[in-house]
């Protein structure tokens, strides 16, 4: 069974851009959540999709949103990109929100 | 509400050395604790969990963790490390009734020496 999926592997973009990331959960997965890791503030939660539902939502300003799909396939997207989003973005996939959570090779992007 | 601390942040061993890395953990309910490793330029990876039932679980590539709910505690150990055990390792904790998040430790590196 192929793992979570996550594209693209790496991105650049300059400040004040904004930028959409993918990940494809594990066939039958049906809760997505997204991680954003840093240097210093370590693996901190963003939010948490289940069936098309946002379940639950981490102290991030509005700039960073997401979405789920029917087939549970989830983006999130950053807005007016700043120096500090520069981070490892990390999506996990679990068959419900409680069940153990396998992670994706993670999007890591740098802001310019 | 659920927290974990991870102490040190590195932890250096040579090669065929016992390996400890501590994790405490603060819950309002009874936990599931979980240990990932990370290899460079790489997502997390499940090594071993624990639910409920046996307090020891063991794990991949030979690590195991003990349950103490006594001390608060979720130790990783293996008894002989591997040069290709290099890498950061995260405890984890979500409660286990109710809906909650997965809560992440810092982080500790562990390096292993020749």
């Amino acid at each position: 069974k192929a793992g979570v999926t996550q594209t693209p592997r790496y991105l650049i973009k300059t400040r004040g851009q904004q930028v959409t990331l993918s990940c494809s959960p594990i066939s039958g997965h049906r809760s997505v959540s997204w991680y954003q890791q840093t240097p210093g503030q370590g693996l901190q939660f963003l939010f948490e999709y289940f069936s098309e539902t946002q379940r639950n939502k981490g102290n991030f300003p509005g700039r960073f949103s997401g979405r789920q799909f029917s087939n549970s396939r989830s983006e999130m997207n950053v807005s007016t990109l700043e120096l500090g989003d520069s981070a490892l973005y990390l999506c996990a996939s679990s068959w419900t929100a409680q069940e153990t959570q396998y992670f994706g090779p993670g999007t890591r992007l740098l802001v310019l | 509400a659920q927290s974990v601390t991870q102490l040190g942040s590195h932890v250096s061993v040579s090669e065929g050395a016992l390996v400890l890395l501590r994790c405490n953990y603060s819950s309002s309910v009874p936990p599931y604790l979980f240990w990932y490793v990370q290899y460079p330029n790489q997502g997390l990876q499940l090594l071993l969990k624990y639910t409920t039932g046996a307090t020891l679980v063991k794990g991949i590539n030979g690590f195991e963790a003990e349950f103490k709910k006594s001390e608060t505690s979720f130790h990783l150990t293996k008894p002989s490390a591997h040069m290709s055990d290099a890498a950061e390792y995260f405890c984890a904790v979500r409660l286990s009734s109710g809906y909650s998040t997965l809560t992440f430790g810092k982080g500790t590196m562990l390096l292993v020496s020749p």
